[in-house]
């Protein structure tokens, strides 16, 4: 059980916009953690989509972005493409630089 | 470029020991914290150790606290990881990730390790 909670899986038309969800508590997310946003391709390392909450590194396509609220992030993708069929995991941290990550959620592109 | 470059996976029996290597290039190593995540065959990810730029602090999961002992050379650029009293939950591909608080944006191939009699 992760201490951020993600749904298990989303799906989407092409095109279409979805949004995965990653619920924390007082100890992360609501402290002001940063929260960072992963993808992963089947057989790979991860890949840094979302850093800072909200920031896409250099070569991130902007259909992705991230936002936060209270004790929940999000991650957003528009313009559903083939290629965005992954897992895709939070990360943020508590208090005593224990690193968390969600229990990942795997979009599927109908 | 940033190359993570991990070795010494592989098949362990319960209760041994293992040491994992990661070998960075392309980057002031000295400069960030590095990490170890796991990830279980068809889970999700785990993370396992940080330690701080300068080796000074470490952090572990509860998971493996006591049994496992992060640690680097500054000097090879590299970090390790030295794994005790291995189970079979151990079973994982294992990553190194450059300062993942900040946001990992680069990560090792992984290697994987097997604890099975």
């Amino acid at each position: 059980q992760s201490v951020l909670t993600q749904p298990p899986s989303v799906s989407g038309a092409p095109g279409q916009r979805v949004t995965i969800s990653c619920t924390g508590s007082s100890s992360n997310i609501g402290a002001d953690h940063d929260v960072n946003w992963y993808q992963q391709l089947p057989g790979t390392a991860p890949k840094l989509l979302i850093y800072g909450n909200s920031n896409r590194p250099s070569g991130v396509p902007d259909r992705f972005s991230g936002s936060t609220s209270g004790t929940s992030a999000s991650l957003a993708i528009t313009g559903l493409q083939a290629e965005d069929e992954a897992d895709y995991y939070c990360q943020s941290y508590d208090s005593s630089l224990t690193v968390l990550f969600g229990g990942g959620t795997k979009l599927t592109v109908l | 470029q940033v190359q993570l470059v991990e070795s010494g996976g592989g098949v362990v029996q319960p209760g041994r020991s293992l040491r994992l290597s990661c070998a960075a290039s392309g980057f002031t190593f000295s400069d960030y914290a590095m990490h170890w995540v796991r990830q279980a065959p068809g889970k999700g990810l785990e993370w396992v150790a940080l330690i701080s730029y300068d080796g000074r602090n470490k952090y572990y999961a509860d998971s493996v606290k006591g049994r496992f002992t992060i640690s680097s050379d500054n000097s090879r650029n590299t970090m390790y990881l030295q794994m005790n009293s291995l189970r079979a939950e151990d079973t994982a591909v294992y990553y190194c990730a450059k300062d993942l608080i900040a946001g990992a944006d680069y990560w090792g191939q992984g290697t994987l390790v097997t604890v099975s009699s």
